[in-house]
């Protein structure tokens, strides 16, 4: 793989369901990021990691959880869906948190909570 | 609050120039960037400002002024492929990137 991968592309999720979106990158990037676009809205950080084995809050972390066990890999859990998280899901990672802080994103996961 | 202003929407026409305006205010400021996004898919990095000026890279250029809280993004012989989401991102005193809600650029034949 290059760049960064996304799973699934597309999931329709019942209300309640528990569900974890994949992001893997093969950069070695220090600092990763999750994202929601909806639209109308500019991209919202849910939460990010500034290396591997910490995370921290972003702008709307509600309703989401996430680790970073690894380097690579930056899973995103929805504990209980809701509704209002039905939106495309954007996975990001960079060289390293600080400034000239170009990221790089995966291909998204639509996600619909019915 | 931390905010970034863009227009919704523009048209050009293909070979023209067209000018895609940002304004913004953050807590702190270590940069601004721009990316283009097309319909469907992620985000590209197009260009990085941190000082005031016009950075040229091909077609595209990006402008900053850091006093007004002001950048454009100028795109010259418009192609239609060009046809996109232009995202404008502020980069705040914590590093974290505060988006616009996007400028989508409709080119014409």
């Amino acid at each position: 793989i290059a760049g960064i991968t996304q799973a699934p592309t597309s999931q329709i999720l019942a209300a309640g369901r528990r569900m974890t979106l994949r992001c893997t990158q093969d950069m070695r990037h220090n600092a990763m990021y999750w994202y929601r676009q909806d639209l109308g809205l500019g991209l919202r950080l849910i939460h990010y990691s500034n290396t591997a084995g910490t995370t921290g809050k972003g702008e709307v972390p509600d309703g989401y959880s996430v680790s970073r066990a690894n380097t690579d890999d930056f899973p995103l859990t929805l504990a209980s869906a809701v509704p209002s998280q039905t939106s495309v899901y954007f996975c990001a990672s960079s060289e390293d948190s600080g400034s000239r802080n170009e990221q790089f994103f995966g291909p998204g996961t639509r996600l619909t909570v019915l | 609050g931390q905010n970034i202003d863009q227009p919704t929407e523009m048209t050009a026409t293909e070979g023209a120039i067209v000018q895609i305006n940002c304004t913004y205010q953050t807590s702190g400021f270590n940069g601004l960037f721009w990316y283009q996004q097309h319909a469907g898919e992620a985000p590209t990095f197009l260009s990085y400002n941190v000082l005031d000026g016009l950075e040229e890279k091909g077609r595209f250029s990006s402008f900053l002024s850091r006093s007004k809280g002001y950048s454009y993004l100028l795109l010259k012989e418009l192609q239609m492929k060009d046809s996109a989401s232009y995202l404008c991102a502020a980069l705040d005193s914590n590093y974290q990137l505060i988006w616009g809600a996007g400028t989508k650029l409709i080119i014409k034949p």
